[in-house]
């Protein structure tokens, strides 16, 4: 099994619509990150997390919002989506602010 | 403009040939990371460093803390390389835009 699983792995959806991207590690790592990767942009950070219940926003968290609820999960939504947010979301982990990190295989999202 | 800035963009060689891929940084860090993503989209990490040099197989990175500079050199390529190189800085998690790596048998 994967240390860090993201669900689902494919997803499209309508304008509008709520969406949940779900990332769970067994790492046991505090730092938990989710990132959004668009063609030629690399990745950016839309959010992360320290420890339970620390939420802080990235260079791109307008539209999204996050919930820390365990160590070892950290959830993604999307209240309402936008054709804009189709993208390849990815979840990463690690022990520490310099430590290795550890991503999750991508939720591809389409927003049409 | 990206404060991680990676050259470069795309980057094709023949099997054997020694890569070399450029990442500077307009930021003060406490360490670099140098990540590959497979054609298939996953991510793994190849190295975190903070100062001098790391081996790993065939792959070496080496950071210049004072002139804002990394460099990911591979030796001895393969086609099994081909991927996306991506360069990462710790203090805010910037990522460079990738390299694209194609190696030819």
């Amino acid at each position: 099994d994967a240390d860090v699983t993201q669900t689902p792995r494919n997803r499209i959806t309508k304008t509008g619509k709520r969406i949940m991207l779900e990332c769970s590690q067994t790492k046991g790592h505090d730092r938990m990150y989710w990132y959004r990767q668009d063609p030629g942009l690399g990745l950016q950070l839309i959010y992360y997390s320290f420890d339970v219940k620390d939420i802080n926003k990235g260079e791109i968290s307008d539209g999204y919002s996050v919930s820390r609820q365990a160590q070892a999960k950290f959830s993604l939504s999307l209240e309402s989506a936008i054709p804009n947010q189709t993208a390849l979301y990815f979840c990463a982990t690690s022990r520490e602010g310099a430590g290795e990190l550890f991503f999750g295989e991508g939720s591809r999202l389409t927003v049409l | 403009k990206n404060e991680v800035e990676q050259s470069p963009q795309n980057l094709t060689a023949q099997e054997g040939e020694f890569i070399t891929i450029n990442c500077s940084y307009s930021v003060g860090i406490s360490a670099l990371h140098w990540l590959q993503q497979h054609p298939g989209g996953g991510i793994v990490s190849l190295f975190m460093l903070s100062s001098g040099k790391k081996k790993h197989g065939r792959l070496i990175a080496t950071i210049n803390i004072q002139e804002k500079h990394s460099s990911l050199h591979i030796t001895a390529s393969h086609p099994r390389d081909s991927a996306v190189y991506i360069c990462a800085v710790t203090n805010d998690m910037r990522f460079g835009a990738g390299t694209r790596l194609t190696v030819k048998p």
